[in-house]
This record gives structure tokens, sequence and C-alpha cells, in this order.
């Protein structure tokens, strides 16, 4: 199975800032990969979607990068809406697996 | 737009059967993978099963195979989740969820195995 390390588990931000959350995959997954906003006691949703592609309706400062083994999520001016739970998930093989998550926190 | 509709869940002994229905509208669903994925309480997100838009090939999870069955109804764009055998480590939220790549999320239905 493809192990997704995601780091770091939470962080701690506040608004205007610029974050950083990287997954590593333990194999090559290409592209396959998506991440997820998770707010409390909200279903996941898509951000973003083959490594780079930004979901339809989802703000211009969140973006994403990487192919093979290494990926990240940055987002940019955070805004209060955006202090969350992310994840990724690779979509390469079966069987799909998430990464561990990351709570971003307001400092 | 896309509405996923999870329901079924419920309080079950362990040892005991459940079976989980994912009304869907708003898109071609026999035109779609469709999976599942399950949120414990507190916890992060686990992959579930997978199952192909026509219903030819499915997937599971090691934590669950043998015990859950995906399947699928393309007349009546349904999504299902048959749980035999639970486990008090089954006990999560499961949520419906379209395509490989997790596109749309329902609000999932809570599963509790308990005695």
């Amino acid at each position: 199975d493809i192990q997704m390390t995601q780091s770091p588990s939470s962080l701690s931000a506040s608004a205007g800032d610029t974050v950083t959350i990287t997954c590593r995959a333990s194999q090559g997954i290409r592209s396959a990969l998506g991440w997820f906003q998770q707010r409390p006691g909200k279903a996941p949703r898509r951000l973003i979607h083959a490594a780079s592609s930004l979901q339809n309706g989802v703000p211009s400062r969140f973006s994403g990068s990487g192919s093979g083994t290494e990926f990240t999520l940055t987002i940019s001016s955070l805004q209060p809406e955006d202090f969350a739970t992310y994840y990724c998930l690779q979509y390469n093989t079966f069987p799909l697996t998430f990464g561990g998550g990351t709570k971003v926190e307001l400092k | 737009q896309v509405q996923l509709v999870e329901s079924g869940g419920g309080v079950v002994h362990p040892g005991g059967s459940l079976r989980l229905s994912c009304a869907t509208s708003g898109f071609s669903f026999s035109g779609y993978d469709m999976q599942w994925v399950r949120q414990a309480p507190g916890k992060g997100l686990e992959w579930v099963t997978h199952i192909r838009y026509d219903g030819s090939s499915e997937d599971y999870g090691d934590s669950v195979r043998g015990r859950f069955t995906i399947s699928r109804d393309n007349s009546k764009n349904t999504l299902y989740l048959e749980m035999n055998s639970l486990r008090g480590e089954d006990t999560a939220l499961y949520y419906c969820v379209t395509s490989r790549g997790a596109d749309y999320w329902g609000q999932g239905t809570l599963v509790t195995v308990s005695s």
C-alpha cells in the first residue's frame, strides 16, 4: 500500500499569513493527488485535484504543486474561514490512501 | 447541483449488520465511479471501498475486505454499502463520494457499533 506522510500535523498562523502543507508518497503516484479542506462538523470538500488543478469555485489563494512523491498545498493570505483541517489523498493506486491531516489553527 | 444523501446509519451490536444507501442527483450517476470514505470520531479520513461506474469491479480497504460489499443501482441513481460482522472500530461517519478523485461528498451517515 502507498503511505501518505503529511506534515506538519498542526500549525498555528495568523490571518494574512502564507502556509504550506506537504504530503510525501511512499512511491510515485504521478499527479494523482487531491487536497481537501474539512471544517468542524462539515464534510470534506476538494480544493485541488491532479496535484495542481484548482477545483471550480475555490479561491485562488489555494494552490497545489508537485508530482511523483512530493506534493505541497499553499494557502496565501489566510482568511478566517481557512482555519480548518486539510488532507491529501492519493488516487493513483488502490487502496486509496489519505494523509493524516493538518490542523491549521489561529495563532 | 450534485446532491448525495446518505441514510441507513444507526446503532448496531458487534457482529451485526447494516446497509447504507446513498441517493444521488444532479449528475449522470451511471457514468461515475463511486466510493465510501469513513471518519471515526475525532480521527482522520479512511478510504473504505470503490466501485466502477458500471459495477464491473470493486476495491476494498484491508480493514473491511470480506465483511463489506459495495454495490450500485444505476436505474435508481443509488449507491449501497452492505456491512456485516461489524466491529467497534467500524464506528464512524460514512461518506458517499463521487469519482476516484473524490470530487463531491455527501454529509455522511453515522454508524455506531456498541453493545
